[in-house]
């Protein structure tokens, strides 16, 4: 089934440590994204890959880093975690000739 | 910039009544909108979408919205709600067929017996 994968599901994380979250999408989009969602907040971009080999900034990547090998991986990682990221992380990805995302289930992290 | 504002962060309402969920933009260009439909422990879902062809929208479920260019507003509706209505809908704006939305932040929709 055409989509995106997120993996894991849910983590608890201890402060100050390492951590990706795995996003893969087997429809060739170009764009891909990551979102956090907060109450209240909606959805805060964190980083975005317009294509592969590119990556840039959204609102709020501080403690966040992303890389693009290839069309299908978007790979967030937070290299020392704060409680302040528990969050749920939502990956996405749109095709230009097609307005809108197409989202992952999400991961949601609890850093203690 | 652009920013999208969803006013009301809970609304309730009863089955069968009519759903309206507020969303006001702010963009510097005629903006693409989008409404989103988050069900529990699920990602989002796209319910329906504006892309400057005609003013009213119709999307899945039901729901339908209205551009409206004077008022900056993109609400959305439902004549009747169901009890599987009931989740929290994202108002998104994006400026550009490049596709990078901004989201408001959410209204979480109740609905009664």
């Amino acid at each position: 089934i055409a989509g995106i994968t997120q993996a894991p599901t849910s983590q608890i994380l201890a402060a100050g440590r390492r951590m990706t979250l795995r996003c893969t999408q087997d429809m060739r989009h170009n764009a891909m994204y990551w979102y956090r969602q907060d109450l209240g907040l909606g959805l805060r971009l964190i980083h975005y890959s317009n294509t592969a080999g590119t990556t840039g900034k959204g609102e709020v990547p501080d403690g966040y880093s992303v890389s693009r090998a290839n069309t299908d991986d978007f790979p967030l990682t937070l290299a020392s975690a704060v409680p302040s990221q528990t969050s749920v992380y939502f990956c996405a990805s749109s095709d230009p000739g097609r307005l809108g995302y197409t989202f992952g289930s999400g991961t949601r992290l609890t850093v203690v | 910039a652009q920013s999208v504002t969803q006013l009301g962060s809970h609304v309730s309402v009863s089955e069968g009544a009519l759903v309206l969920l507020r969303c006001n933009y702010s963009s510097s260009v005629p903006p693409y909108l989008f409404w989103y439909v988050q069900y529990p422990n699920q990602g989002l879902q796209l319910l329906l979408k504006y892309t400057s062809a005609a003013t009213l929208v119709k999307g899945i479920n039901g729901f339908e919205a209205e551009f409206k260019k004077s008022e900056t507003s993109f609400h959305l509706t439902k004549p009747s709600a169901h009890m599987s209505d009931a989740a929290e809908y994202f108002c998104a704006v994006s400026r550009n067929a490049g596709n990078m939305l901004t989201f408001g932040g959410g209204t979480r929709l109740m609905v009664k017996p």
